[in-house]
């Protein structure tokens, strides 16, 4: 049983599409990541968030505690977005990561 | 501003041997995780480290240990090592403790072949 899930799995989409990446958890949290990976394995962190929403740029991440779900979404999306994002929950003592959504934008 | 910076960045062992990986944090910053990444379980954490003290650890064997010095730079060992090890070794720096509170910025990894 996983703790993370997140969907889709593979997302491909045409540059300027707006992008949703959904995570679902089990677990209560004190705080929910969400990070991109680009090919190479380079990580960054996006946005940490417990509660509410947060926007940084095109992109804008959203929880919902009660219904324990988040959302990434990615405005105007461009080829540069191409990478996988994941997420991550943290319940007080240790991350439990998704596998993670690959996203592809095609020019 | 350096960046986080891990070494060594590749590594190959054999099965039964042992490896220790180095990552050196941000300047300033005092926490530093550790986490593995295979293409089976994705991303998994392995500890924290604050203050020369593991504050929180993940679900691993006790073959996994690490420790952090005074300056903040932290060390993972794994002994005996086994095929399944073999992953990319992350390690993420924090300004305080607390993963859950504070942006982490990650260093570019270190690739662990076991043969």
């Amino acid at each position: 049983k996983n703790e993370v899930e997140q969907s889709p799995q593979n997302l491909t989409a045409q540059e300027g599409e707006f992008i949703t990446i959904n995570c679902s958890y089990s677990v209560g949290i004190s705080a929910l990541h969400w990070l991109q990976q680009h090919p190479g394995g380079g990580i960054v962190s996006l946005f940490m968030l417990s509660s509410g929403k947060k926007k940084h740029g095109r992109l804008i991440a959203t929880i919902n505690i009660q219904e324990k779900h988040s959302s990434l979404h990615i405005t105007a999306s461009h080829p540069r977005d191409s990478a996988v994002y994941i997420c991550a929950a943290w319940p007080g003592n240790q991350f439990y990561f998704g596998t993670g959504t690959s996203l592809t934008v095609i020019p | 501003k350096a960046g986080v910076t891990q070494t060594p960045r590749y590594l190959i062992k054999t099965r039964g041997q042992q490896v220790t990986l180095s990552c050196s944090p941000i300047s300033g910053h005092r926490s530093v995780s550790w986490y593995q990444q295979t293409p089976g379980q994705g991303l998994q954490f392995l500890f924290e480290y604050f203050s020369e003290t593991q504050r929180n650890k993940g679900n691993f064997p006790g073959r996994f240990s690490g420790r952090q010095f005074s300056n903040s730079r932290s060390e993972m060992n794994v002994s005996t090592l086994e095929l399944g090890d073999s992953a990319l070794y992350l390690c993420a720096s924090s300004l305080r403790i607390g993963v859950s509170q504070e942006t982490q910025y990650f260093g570019p990894g270190t690739r662990l072949l076991v043969l």
